[in-house]
């Protein structure tokens, strides 16, 4: 059983649209999340972390957590075409010795 | 700050050849793992390290073996490399405690092929 849960897309949004990217979690010990965004052949880079019920905004992005219903969403508003890339979500569980569980992505392309 | 870094970036290996993947982080981060990255997939967890001198198996541990003697370095080898081990590989590291996640950094990749 998938611990960490993403649509495969792709996701394609229009230039200047919000794109809305979704991801589940089984494991309700999971403390914090992480969203990576990944161009194609490179390496995942870190786009912001939440660990809190709620919204947490940094620039053009807010991550969601909804503990209660296992969930995790990245809004990315003013979608550009630089943002079209592979989403990873990864969860933290707290005791695991530091081990990140993540999803296997959902690819967004943002359209002109 | 470099970073972290890997070596080599390719490399071609045919069935039953050995190799060890380099990686190194000038960030003193205590923690530090070896991901693989099949195409259309997630990352999955090879082994990680929480500090010199100890490692622990991850998710898909079979036919690699790690070692870590210093905080900077965390090699991976590949012993009678199989076509299935074809991946790109990547190294991570961060600072983190038992109860306390912080980001992991990741090197650029290798990207391995084995024939």
């Amino acid at each position: 059983q998938k611990e960490v849960e993403q649509n495969s897309g792709p996701l394609s949004v229009p230039e200047g649209a919000i794109a809305s990217l979704n991801c589940t979690y089984s494991d309700r010990g999971s403390q914090s999340f992480f969203w990576y965004r990944q161009y194609s052949g490179k390496s995942p880079e870190l786009i912001m972390f939440i660990y809190s019920n709620g919204d947490k905004e940094d620039g053009r992005f807010t991550a969601q957590l909804n503990k209660a219903s296992q969930y995790v969403s990245l809004l990315i508003r003013d979608s550009q075409p630089s943002d079209s890339a592979t989403y990873l979500c990864a969860s933290w569980v707290t005791g695991t010795a530091s081990k990140l569980t993540f999803g296997t992505g959902t690819r967004l392309q943002v359209t002109l | 700050n470099a970073g972290v870094t890997q070596t080599p970036k390719f490399r071609i290996l045919k069935i039953g050849q050995s190799m060890t993947l380099q990686c190194a982080q000038d960030m003193n981060h205590n923690y530090m793992y070896w991901y693989r990255q099949d195409p259309g997939m997630g990352l999955k967890l090879i082994y990680y390290s929480v500090g010199a001198g100890i490692t622990d198996k991850g998710e898909v541990p079979n036919g690699y073996n790690v070692s870590r003697s210093t905080t900077e370095d965390f090699p991976l080898r590949l012993e009678l490399a199989a076509p299935s081990q074809t991946s790109v590989y990547f190294c991570a590291s961060s600072y983190s405690t038992a109860g306390y996640q912080e980001t992991q950094y990741f090197g650029p990749g290798t990207r391995l092929l084995v024939l």
